[in-house]
């Protein structure tokens, strides 16, 4: 079965807003990473936590790692009508990447 | 310069028909992959090549085999389509080895497999 599940599926908010994105997974990890998809696309990676860092930041994006609860959430603030896409948690297992389901994003001007 | 392409973009074809999807990234990178995303943007890896050796074969249909002639190329190539293979084909490429940014992925476009 898939590693990650992300919650919620859609979320729909205004420009300006916070978009809170999470995601859990099932076995020990050694790194999550977040990754954006805008339609017709392929995935975009936007930033790697590793599993002894607890908060990471890049520009408006905000990730957390909870490794004793098996989760991450991604935060973007300040958000903009192009930040509308779906997003992606990935944990890897060896050498491959696991993806979760992704949360679809729509920033309404 | 696209650092993975991936041709084509769109792919209409009969059921029972052969098809290739061609993938290339000048990235460096030693290691590629193919993707399969579904209707609800389920995104499963199929292979993953690393220096042309196949190190990643999910369980995927003996229809579906990875052909990787050098390390910047992977091809995918489908016999006999069916319906169920209409998806959204992915490449990707990471460096394959040196610390934890060894797994971050570059993906391809994507190609849009239609099976009619």
């Amino acid at each position: 079965s898939q590693q990650g599940e992300e919650d919620p599926q859609a979320l729909s908010i205004q420009e300006g807003e916070n978009a809170t994105m999470n995601c859990s997974y099932k076995t020990s990890i050694n790194n999550l990473q977040w990754y954006r998809q805008n339609s017709g696309r392929g995935l975009v990676h936007l930033i790697l936590i590793r599993s002894n860092e607890r908060e990471k930041h890049s520009g408006r994006l905000r990730v957390t790692l909870d490794t004793s609860k098996k989760s991450s959430s991604l935060l973007i603030t300040a958000s903009r009508a192009a930040d509308t896409a779906s997003y992606f948690c990935a944990t890897s297992q060896g050498d491959k990447l696991i993806f979760g389901t992704g949360t679809r994003l729509q920033v309404f001007p | 310069d696209t650092a993975v392409s991936q041709t084509p973009k769109y792919l209409v074809t009969q059921m029972g028909n052969d098809k290739s999807i061609k993938c290339e990234q000048n990235l460096g990178h030693d290691t590629m992959y193919w993707y399969k995303q579904d209707s609800k943007k389920f995104l499963k890896i199929m292979f993953s090549y690393n220096n042309k050796e196949l190190i990643i074969n999910e369980t995927v249909p003996n229809r579906f085999s990875p052909k990787s002639p050098d390390k910047a190329h992977l091809n995918l190539h489908i016999n006999s389509l069916e319906l169920g293979d209409s998806a959204v084909y992915f490449c990707a490429s990471s460096q394959g080895s040196g610390g934890p940014r060894k797994n971050i992925q570059y993906f391809g476009a994507g190609t849009r497999l239609s099976v009619l």
